[in-house]
């Protein structure tokens, strides 16, 4: 239900968006989360946003590079990244939070991931 | 370093009960509820307990959580093969700017 795309091999410095299309459930009223993974490594989160784009999120590690945003025309979520560097290397899924807001929300539904490479 | 605190491997035999804990601190599990998910070899992560205790439908009733304080635990009745995976509790955080936090993760393998 959930469909990431946009990863791929970037050279540090550079700049990615990825995307996130929701079906199967109303998107509009759904806040959305990014969350990664380094391959082999735990799971660490990058950044949510409520339903109606009132509240966000971003984690230190990312904060002044990525920027979450979405769509609900598109039923689409974004993760705009600026200055990537080569830590930024790892899986990055789209997940559901568990209602309109954030705080003290679930993630109910992961998408399957997308990849991102960061070398030269 | 997580913030919260996990054993990095549990196991058991078929069968047999298995507890993974979670610890944290007053602002995060003190604070907000807890969930876990399950990710399985190769697979996103799963939502497996909400809300420190809360079953998603389809989540077998084996799987059960609890907190108490600044920790929280997830034990695993009747283990079974397909529940070999890791597990991962998570939180949100009191911050400036609220953030959701991860346990290391606790590879459970079932001997």
């Amino acid at each position: 239900r959930l469909f990431e795309s946009g990863g791929g091999l970037v050279q540090p410095g550079g700049s990615l968006r990825l995307s996130c299309e929701g079906y199967g459930f109303t998107f509009r009223t759904s806040g959305m989360s990014w969350v990664r993974q380094i391959p082999g490594k735990g799971l660490e989160w990058v950044a949510s946003i409520s339903a109606d784009s009132g509240g966000t999120y971003t984690a230190d590690s990312v904060k002044g590079r990525f920027s979450i945003s979405r769509d609900n025309s598109e039923n689409t979520l974004y993760l705009q990244m600026n200055g990537l560097r080569a830590d930024d290397t790892a899986m990055y899924y789209c997940a559901k939070l568990g209602g309109f807001a954030v705080l003290n929300l679930e993630l109910d539904s992961w998408g399957q991931g997308t990849l991102v490479t960061v070398s030269s | 370093q997580s913030v919260l605190t996990q054993p990095p491997s549990a196991s058991g035999a078929p069968g047999q009960r298995v507890t993974i804990s979670c610890s944290g601190s007053s602002s995060n599990i003190g604070s907000y509820t807890v969930d876990w998910y399950q990710q399985l070899p190769g697979t996103a992560p799963k939502l497996l307990i909400f809300a420190n205790t809360q079953r998603p439908s389809g989540v077998p009733a084996r799987f059960s959580g609890s907190r108490s304080g600044t920790s929280a635990s997830l034990a695993i009745s009747g283990l079974q093969s397909e529940d070999e995976a890791d597990y991962y509790c998570a939180s949100w955080q009191e911050s400036r700017n609220g953030k959701y936090v991860f346990g290391s993760g606790t590879k459970v393998t079932v001997l």
